[in-house]
């Protein structure tokens, strides 16, 4: 049983582009968490997705970000016109159900230009 | 402002020792504690959970400890092996009356075990 895949595992972005994350949860898992560890900090909930709907998206910010997961097909973060300070690597995780047991992906790191 | 709060950054300790990471917590809702352990360039890797019910959980070499009234748990690691070291992530769920079982979490705390 794979675990949780993330792609790509390095993104470097310049200010302005458009970066896409995904994550592709483990084998029977439908639900996914997205969170983001900014340098020398630790990890923010970002965003709780089951299959096609967004459950709780209180981390996420109001503008340029948005996730989806869709009934076939992996998890998408998707971040328009990125930043310098949206450098950070954005961890995804999976869990059967709602347990709290969340098995995390290694993670992407972006880096903006 | 910091729910979780793990306030030890780094902890070394000798390889056969105990190793003790502590986590303070300030949301009487949490109910629902986890440990994490992550090495660099890698996700983080579930160790070992406990339930507000509960104010103990052993796994091998691993234990969790809970003290509600004081609002904090320690992570117990003995005996400490080189292999242990890494960064440690205490988390915290909070009680929601739905699904929602996002994970509030410390800033970690680098744990070294010295041969």
């Amino acid at each position: 049983n794979a675990g949780v895949m993330q792609n790509p595992r390095h993104l470097v972005r310049r200010r302005g582009q458009e970066a896409r994350l995904r994550c592709s949860p483990m084998k029977g898992h439908s639900h996914v968490y997205w969170y983001r560890q900014l340098p020398e900090e630790g990890l923010k909930f970002m965003v709780y997705l089951q299959k096609e709907n967004i459950i709780d998206e209180s981390g996420m910010p109001k503008e340029r970000f948005s996730a989806e997961f869709p009934k076939e097909g992996p998890s998408i973060l998707r971040i328009q016109q990125v930043v310098r300070g949206d450098s950070a690597a954005y961890f995804c995780a999976s869990s059967p159900g709602v347990s709290t047991e969340q098995y995390f992906g290694p993670g992407t790191r972006l880096t903006v230009t | 402002d910091q729910q979780v709060k793990q306030n030890s950054p780094s902890l070394s300790v000798q390889e056969g020792r105990i190793s003790i990471l502590n986590c303070d917590y300030t949301n009487s809702m949490f109910d629902y504690f986890l440990w994490y352990k992550k090495y660099p360039a890698e996700g983080p890797t579930f160790l070992i959970s406990i339930s507000s019910i509960k104010d103990k959980n052993e796994d091998g070499r691993f234990t969790v400890f809970l003290n509600k009234s004081a609002k904090h748990l320690s992570l117990h690691i003995v005996p400490s092996q080189p292999g242990d070291s890494a960064v440690y992530f205490c988390a915290a769920s909070p009680d929601n009356a739905g699904n929602n079982r996002k994970l509030i979490w410390g800033l970690g705390t680098s744990l070294a075990v010295n041969p």
